[in-house]
Protein backbone atom coordinates (compact mmCIF):
# COMPACT_ATOMS: atom_id res chain seq x y z
CA UNK A 1 0.00 0.00 0.00
CA UNK A 2 3.02 2.30 0.52
CA UNK A 3 2.92 4.85 -2.43
CA UNK A 4 7.15 5.33 -1.90
CA UNK A 5 8.81 2.72 -0.25
CA UNK A 6 12.66 2.80 0.92
CA UNK A 7 14.52 0.48 2.83
CA UNK A 8 16.57 0.08 4.82
CA UNK A 9 14.87 2.97 7.33
CA UNK A 10 18.34 3.14 9.17
CA UNK A 11 21.49 1.90 8.36
CA UNK A 12 24.60 1.94 10.55
CA UNK A 13 28.18 0.99 8.98
CA UNK A 14 31.83 1.48 8.81
CA UNK A 15 33.88 4.41 6.89
CA UNK A 16 35.19 2.82 3.87
CA UNK A 17 32.25 0.81 3.49
CA UNK A 18 29.86 0.19 0.17
CA UNK A 19 26.55 0.28 0.88
CA UNK A 20 22.97 0.57 -1.06
CA UNK A 21 19.94 1.91 -0.76
CA UNK A 22 16.75 1.20 -2.53
CA UNK A 23 13.54 2.93 -3.48
CA UNK A 24 10.46 1.73 -5.22
CA UNK A 25 7.28 3.65 -6.18
CA UNK A 26 3.93 2.31 -7.20
CA UNK A 27 1.98 5.78 -8.21
CA UNK A 28 2.77 5.17 -11.94
CA UNK A 29 5.03 8.61 -11.92
CA UNK A 30 7.13 9.27 -14.28
CA UNK A 31 10.11 11.02 -12.24
CA UNK A 32 11.92 9.75 -9.00
CA UNK A 33 14.55 11.27 -7.07
CA UNK A 34 17.00 11.20 -4.26
CA UNK A 35 17.36 14.06 -1.45
CA UNK A 36 19.87 14.62 1.21
CA UNK A 37 18.94 16.03 4.83
CA UNK A 38 21.76 17.22 6.30
CA UNK A 39 22.02 17.69 10.34
CA UNK A 40 20.17 21.02 10.47
CA UNK A 41 17.18 19.39 8.14
CA UNK A 42 18.02 21.48 4.85
CA UNK A 43 16.67 19.60 2.13
CA UNK A 44 18.72 19.52 -0.89
CA UNK A 45 18.41 17.40 -4.50
CA UNK A 46 20.87 15.08 -5.45
CA UNK A 47 19.11 13.13 -8.30
CA UNK A 48 16.69 12.93 -10.59
CA UNK A 49 15.49 10.30 -13.37
CA UNK A 50 12.99 10.60 -15.70
CA UNK A 51 11.51 7.47 -17.18
CA UNK A 52 14.96 5.69 -16.43
CA UNK A 53 17.44 8.55 -18.01
CA UNK A 54 19.39 10.80 -15.82
CA UNK A 55 18.23 14.32 -15.68
CA UNK A 56 20.07 15.90 -12.46
CA UNK A 57 23.16 15.42 -10.86
CA UNK A 58 23.23 18.17 -8.59
CA UNK A 59 27.30 18.13 -8.04
CA UNK A 60 27.45 15.30 -6.06
CA UNK A 61 30.64 13.11 -5.30
CA UNK A 62 31.23 10.35 -8.10
CA UNK A 63 31.12 7.55 -5.18
CA UNK A 64 27.54 8.31 -4.94
CA UNK A 65 25.66 6.17 -7.80
CA UNK A 66 21.97 6.18 -8.77
CA UNK A 67 20.59 2.96 -10.61
CA UNK A 68 16.91 3.10 -12.20
CA UNK A 69 16.21 0.09 -13.49
CA UNK A 70 12.76 0.72 -14.06
CA UNK A 71 10.31 3.75 -13.80
CA UNK A 72 9.28 2.45 -10.87
CA UNK A 73 12.54 1.89 -8.74
CA UNK A 74 15.65 3.89 -7.82
CA UNK A 75 18.44 2.82 -6.05
CA UNK A 76 21.06 4.80 -4.47
CA UNK A 77 24.85 2.97 -4.30
CA UNK A 78 27.29 4.38 -2.27
CA UNK A 79 31.04 3.72 -2.26
CA UNK A 80 33.50 4.07 -0.06
CA UNK A 81 31.70 5.39 3.24
CA UNK A 82 32.75 9.02 4.69
CA UNK A 83 31.75 10.31 8.18
CA UNK A 84 30.61 13.41 6.14
CA UNK A 85 27.85 10.86 4.28
CA UNK A 86 25.66 11.05 7.69
CA UNK A 87 22.05 12.29 6.93
CA UNK A 88 18.91 11.43 6.01
CA UNK A 89 18.34 10.05 2.44
CA UNK A 90 14.50 10.40 0.83
CA UNK A 91 13.83 9.09 -2.00
CA UNK A 92 10.57 11.24 -3.98
CA UNK A 93 8.36 11.05 -6.94
CA UNK A 94 6.47 13.04 -8.79
CA UNK A 95 4.83 13.51 -12.70
CA UNK A 96 6.66 15.36 -14.70
CA UNK A 97 4.55 18.52 -13.86
CA UNK A 98 1.92 19.17 -11.44
CA UNK A 99 1.23 18.96 -7.40
CA UNK A 100 1.76 15.24 -7.06
CA UNK A 101 5.01 15.22 -5.57
CA UNK A 102 5.67 12.26 -2.67
CA UNK A 103 8.33 11.28 -0.13
CA UNK A 104 9.11 8.13 1.36
CA UNK A 105 10.14 7.77 5.08
CA UNK A 106 13.53 8.37 4.74
CA UNK A 107 17.09 6.37 5.65
CA UNK A 108 19.03 7.61 7.96
CA UNK A 109 22.62 6.56 7.11
CA UNK A 110 25.22 6.85 9.70
CA UNK A 111 28.60 6.45 8.83
CA UNK A 112 30.87 5.55 11.84
CA UNK B 1 18.95 31.76 -9.06
CA UNK B 2 15.84 30.13 -7.65
CA UNK B 3 15.58 31.10 -3.80
CA UNK B 4 13.08 30.27 -0.90
CA UNK B 5 13.00 31.90 2.33
CA UNK B 6 11.49 31.07 5.69
CA UNK B 7 12.39 33.87 8.11
CA UNK B 8 10.84 32.13 11.21
CA UNK B 9 13.43 28.82 12.48
CA UNK B 10 10.89 28.64 15.12
CA UNK B 11 7.29 29.44 16.14
CA UNK B 12 5.18 28.88 19.08
CA UNK B 13 1.38 28.76 18.94
CA UNK B 14 -1.36 28.07 21.37
CA UNK B 15 -3.58 25.23 20.50
CA UNK B 16 -7.10 25.83 18.97
CA UNK B 17 -5.60 29.39 17.46
CA UNK B 18 -4.31 29.74 13.90
CA UNK B 19 -0.69 30.39 12.87
CA UNK B 20 1.01 31.63 9.21
CA UNK B 21 4.23 30.31 8.63
CA UNK B 22 6.13 32.98 6.55
CA UNK B 23 7.58 31.91 3.12
CA UNK B 24 8.89 34.07 0.30
CA UNK B 25 10.36 32.88 -2.76
CA UNK B 26 12.20 34.41 -5.82
CA UNK B 27 11.98 33.25 -9.31
CA UNK B 28 12.20 34.53 -12.65
CA UNK B 29 9.99 31.99 -14.48
CA UNK B 30 6.30 32.48 -15.27
CA UNK B 31 5.24 29.14 -14.48
CA UNK B 32 6.06 27.27 -11.32
CA UNK B 33 4.77 25.46 -8.28
CA UNK B 34 4.77 25.98 -4.42
CA UNK B 35 4.66 22.87 -1.84
CA UNK B 36 4.29 23.10 1.69
CA UNK B 37 5.24 20.31 3.54
CA UNK B 38 5.14 18.61 7.52
CA UNK B 39 8.18 16.72 9.13
CA UNK B 40 7.28 15.76 12.62
CA UNK B 41 9.64 13.96 14.82
CA UNK B 42 9.52 10.58 13.33
CA UNK B 43 11.07 11.97 10.06
CA UNK B 44 8.60 11.40 7.38
CA UNK B 45 7.81 14.15 4.74
CA UNK B 46 3.83 14.62 4.39
CA UNK B 47 2.61 16.49 2.09
CA UNK B 48 0.40 19.17 2.66
CA UNK B 49 -0.71 21.95 0.13
CA UNK B 50 -0.24 23.06 -3.14
CA UNK B 51 -0.59 26.21 -5.13
CA UNK B 52 0.39 26.58 -8.94
CA UNK B 53 1.41 30.27 -10.34
CA UNK B 54 -1.34 30.10 -12.43
CA UNK B 55 -4.00 29.16 -9.97
CA UNK B 56 -6.60 32.35 -9.34
CA UNK B 57 -7.86 30.72 -5.63
CA UNK B 58 -5.53 30.40 -2.90
CA UNK B 59 -5.24 26.68 -2.29
CA UNK B 60 -7.10 25.14 1.17
CA UNK B 61 -6.91 21.33 2.37
CA UNK B 62 -8.92 20.90 5.36
CA UNK B 63 -6.97 23.09 8.14
CA UNK B 64 -4.81 24.30 5.96
CA UNK B 65 -4.27 27.67 3.51
CA UNK B 66 -2.05 28.72 1.45
CA UNK B 67 -2.03 32.75 1.24
CA UNK B 68 -0.27 33.08 -2.21
CA UNK B 69 0.43 37.04 -2.99
CA UNK B 70 2.19 36.75 -6.36
CA UNK B 71 3.26 40.13 -6.76
CA UNK B 72 4.95 40.01 -3.40
CA UNK B 73 6.24 36.62 -3.98
CA UNK B 74 5.01 34.85 -1.01
CA UNK B 75 3.31 31.64 -0.40
CA UNK B 76 2.53 31.48 3.52
CA UNK B 77 0.74 28.74 5.16
CA UNK B 78 -1.97 29.28 7.21
CA UNK B 79 -3.02 26.40 10.13
CA UNK B 80 -6.24 27.09 11.40
CA UNK B 81 -7.14 25.68 14.96
CA UNK B 82 -3.86 24.53 15.48
CA UNK B 83 -3.59 20.57 17.18
CA UNK B 84 -0.73 19.52 19.70
CA UNK B 85 0.08 17.10 16.71
CA UNK B 86 0.63 19.89 14.50
CA UNK B 87 3.86 20.32 16.27
CA UNK B 88 6.69 19.89 13.76
CA UNK B 89 8.94 20.92 11.26
CA UNK B 90 7.64 22.58 8.68
CA UNK B 91 8.86 23.41 5.18
CA UNK B 92 7.78 25.49 1.73
CA UNK B 93 9.46 24.53 -1.61
CA UNK B 94 9.11 25.49 -5.07
CA UNK B 95 9.14 23.64 -8.31
CA UNK B 96 9.62 25.71 -11.66
CA UNK B 97 8.58 24.13 -14.70
CA UNK B 98 6.66 23.04 -17.11
CA UNK B 99 10.32 23.50 -18.98
CA UNK B 100 12.17 22.07 -15.79
CA UNK B 101 12.31 18.61 -16.65
CA UNK B 102 13.95 17.65 -14.24
CA UNK B 103 11.43 18.25 -11.53
CA UNK B 104 13.54 19.00 -8.78
CA UNK B 105 11.70 21.03 -5.17
CA UNK B 106 14.44 24.19 -3.78
CA UNK B 107 13.45 23.91 -0.25
CA UNK B 108 13.23 27.11 2.08
CA UNK B 109 15.47 26.09 5.93
CA UNK B 110 11.77 25.25 7.70
CA UNK B 111 10.09 26.51 10.39
CA UNK B 112 10.09 24.38 13.85
CA UNK B 113 6.31 24.82 15.31
CA UNK B 114 5.52 24.19 18.57
CA UNK B 115 1.47 24.13 19.88
CA UNK B 116 0.93 24.46 23.52
CA UNK B 117 -1.57 23.09 25.57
Amino acid sequence: DTAVSQTPKYLVTQMGNDKSIKCEQNLGHDTMYWYKQDSKKFLKIMFSYNNKELIINETVPNRFSPKSPDKAHLNLHINSLELGDSAVYFCASSLTTGKGYTFGSGTRLTVV
Amino acid sequence: AQKITQTQPGMFVQEKEAVTLDCTYDTSDQSYGLFWYKQPSSGEMIFLIYQGSYDEQNATEGRYSLNFQKARKSANLVISASQLGDSAMYFCAMREGPNNQGGKLIFGQGTELSVKP
